[in-house]
């Protein structure tokens, strides 16, 4: 059974504090991908990796950052965190795409509630 | 920046009616879609995916493509309290690792 785990369901920092949030998946899949969920947004991509130490912004990557140093693994840290940053995290990894008309699911873990206070 | 628009408002069925979504997209060159459905509190899982125009169906659950009008919709028949979920589109371009999701449709299913 495929499966994607976050270090933390829940999770409650401070402001000016240093985050990190840890993906790991067990599927071998090149892709990783971190996202945010909030309420009338959907769903944004932050940043996503397709190989290791490799990374590529998303559509809302100001104030976070991440490393991939071993392909199961993907972090994403909040170098400060502030309240706007308060949301659902969620990650996903997928296997590489190439080929049209191949199902290339994203797989996503629990989600991590970040409150920043 | 690619869009996906999924219209907004929370949509009530009656148990055993069809439920209808639908979801357009700005990238022409868009190849694959994705329907996910989420549960209150849980992340998201994969439905439904589509490719080629026309319908694809799978159990209760249609998904229907049109490229030259930009639009995938999903249907789901013989609706159940279970259905009960937000309903997100997603979009992939080819060769792209990344998808492009809307903002979701909010599905209650009333006994």
């Amino acid at each position: 059974d495929v499966k994607v785990t976050q270090s933390s369901r829940y999770l409650v920092k401070r402001t000016g504090e240093k985050v990190f949030l840890e993906c790991v998946q067990d599927m071998d899949h090149e892709n990783m991908f971190w996202y945010r969920q909030d309420p009338g947004l959907g769903l944004r991509l932050i940043y996503f990796s397709y190989d290791v130490k490799m990374k590529e912004k998303g559509d809302i990557p100001e104030g976070y950052s991440v490393s991939r140093e071993k392909k199961e693994r993907f972090s994403l840290i909040l170098e400060s965190a502030s309240t706007n940053q308060t949301s659902m995290y969620l990650c996903a990894s997928t296997q590489r795409t190439g080929s049209i008309g191949i199902q290339y699911e994203q797989y996503f873990g629990p989600g991590t509630r970040l409150t920043v206070t | 920046q690619k869009e996906v628009e999924q219209n907004s408002g929370p949509l009530s069925v009656p148990e055993g009616a069809i439920a209808s979504l639908n979801c357009t997209y700005s990238d022409r060159g868009s190849q694959s879609f994705f329907w996910y459905r989420q549960y209150s509190g849980k992340s998201p899982e994969l439905i439904m995916f589509i490719y080629s125009n026309g319908d694809k169906e799978d159990g209760r659950f249609t998904a229907q493509l049109n490229k030259a009008s930009q639009y995938v919709s999903l249907l789901i028949r013989d609706s159940q309290p279970s259905d009960s979920a937000t309903y997100l589109c997603a979009v992939m371009g080819h060769g792209n690792n990344r998808l492009a999701f809307g903002k979701g449709n909010q599905v209650v299913v009333i006994p």
